[in-house]
């Protein structure tokens, strides 16, 4: 039971390339999030989906989209990246009962 | 909008000693709150899950309190030990705004041998 993992771990970006972040989680989990972290800003949520089918936006989601393929998967598009866009990415999943389960984060560096 | 506060943001003890972090709220209609540990280049983990209608949980030597009324929750580490060095967060859910959780900053934990 890998729990909620991602991909890359680590990536540098020119200023207009673009990338996707995958995340895959097994726990078959209905809910899934993106967040940024920042120091000193703590946890921002980007997009999220309550279910297969479903995105919503966050408080943070210019910049981004979101793709939920399927029940595990949910990957989160940067289409042209900016040093704004400089942050840890999380994905997490969560139970019915609203207990969020992280990933391990990518490390992105936009220069 | 919610806003989530954790005081102090730094906090050095030395072993054995009990201690409790503290996590304040603005609104109370919240649906759960969560603890985390984050460990430095690492992801979140999950410690305690409070319901709304719950007052307190535990697990081993950790124990998290909730006040809805007040907007607080305070995480009681007993006994502490250098490997509980790490950082602190609280989250609140709000089920009423589409299952969305509200972060604080974090107390960064130093347990000093």
């Amino acid at each position: 039971n890998a729990g909620v993992t991602q991909t890359p771990k680590f990536q540098v970006l020119k200023t207009g390339q673009s990338m996707t972040l995958q995340c895959a989680q097994d726990m078959n989990h209905n809910s899934m999030y993106w967040y940024r972290q920042d120091p000193g800003m703590g946890l921002r949520l980007i997009y999220y989906s309550a279910s297969e089918g479903t995105t919503d936006k966050g408080e943070v989601p210019n910049g981004y989209n979101v793709s939920r393929l399927n029940k595990r998967e949910f990957s989160l598009r940067l289409e042209s990246a900016a040093p704004s866009q400089t942050s840890v990415y999380f994905c997490a999943s969560s139970t019915n009962l609203g207990e969020q389960f992280f990933g391990p984060g990518t490390r992105l560096t936009v220069l | 909008k919610q806003e989530v506060t954790q005081i102090p943001a730094a906090l050095s003890v030395p072993e054995g000693e009990n201690l409790v972090l503290n996590c304040s709220f603005t609104d109370s209609a919240i649906y759960n709150l969560q603890w985390f540990r984050q460990d430095p280049g690492k992801g979140l983990t999950s410690l305690l899950l409070i319901q709304s209608s719950q007052r307190e949980q535990t697990s081993g030597r950790l124990n998290a309190s909730l006040d809805k009324s007040s907007g607080r929750s305070t995480l009681y580490i007993a006994a502490s030990q250098p490997g509980d060095s790490a950082t602190y967060l609280c989250a609140v859910n709000e089920r009423n705004t589409g299952n969305q959780f509200y972060f604080g900053t974090g107390t960064s934990l130093t347990v000093i041998p």
